[in-house]
């Protein structure tokens, strides 16, 4: 079993579609997650972290559920520049070697 | 925030040869990694870059085919030997300053052998 799994997508959706994406991680010890962004070409760079209580920035919520091992990013009102590839990330028990999940492929059209 | 140069930023190289990617950083941090992307896929992790000491490998890569080195908190460099086309990849830089925070990556290294 892969430590990250995601839905590799691609998902493509409308302009101002919501649309959410899934992530499962195996080790329960796992201490900080956190959602990233990969354009076509370059490197990732942070979205948003994930906390138990839940996080919201803009038209981006994560959310965290410890007991299903279960994280989940949703985007409202979609807009074409989200269009990326969206990374699903679990930082060991150490805190500081982050594994990545396959990545969800978004297209959103206009 | 961290600011990571790494180079080069591409090159073709011809099976058999080495090369060698190089990662700075603008001030020290804790922890240094290297990724592979390879075309379509998502970031597998080579090994953990430690200074002063070798480099601990993930499952399925071996110092012989990717030796590392960390001279100092702010540098380190990657080899990948003996080239074959299968080596045709990105190699990314990662740096974390603190725990369970974020990772920076430098601008990636896209690798095609001939």
């Amino acid at each position: 079993r892969k430590e990250v799994e995601q839905d590799p997508g691609p998902f493509n959706v409308p302009e101002g579609a919501t649309v959410a994406f899934n992530c499962t991680y195996s080790n329960s010890a796992s201490q900080s997650f956190f959602w990233y962004r990969q354009d076509c070409r370059k490197e990732p760079k942070l979205l948003m972290s994930v906390y138990s209580s839940g996080n919201e920035d803009g038209r981006f919520t994560a959310q965290l559920n410890r007991a299903s091992q279960y994280i989940s990013l949703l985007i409202r009102d979609s807009k074409l520049s989200d269009s990326a590839t969206y990374l699903c990330a679990v930082n060991d028990t150490g805190g500081f070697k982050t594994i990545f999940g396959a990545g969800t492929r978004l297209f959103v059209k206009a | 925030s961290a600011v990571i140069s790494q180079k080069p930023s591409r090159d073709i190289c011809q099976r058999g040869t080495s090369l060698t990617i190089q990662c700075q950083v603008d001030s020290q941090v804790t922890m240094m990694f290297w990724y592979r992307q390879q075309p379509g896929q998502s970031l597998t992790l080579i090994a953990t870059a430690n200074q002063g000491s070798e480099a601990t490998y993930e499952s399925g890569f071996v110092i012989d085919k990717f030796p590392i080195s960390r001279p100092n908190l702010t540098f380190s460099t990657l080899t990948v030997s003996n080239l074959s086309p299968e080596d045709s990849s990105i190699y990314l830089c990662s740096v974390g300053r603190s725990p369970n925070t974020e990772a920076f990556f430098g601008q990636g290294t896209r690798l095609t052998v001939v």
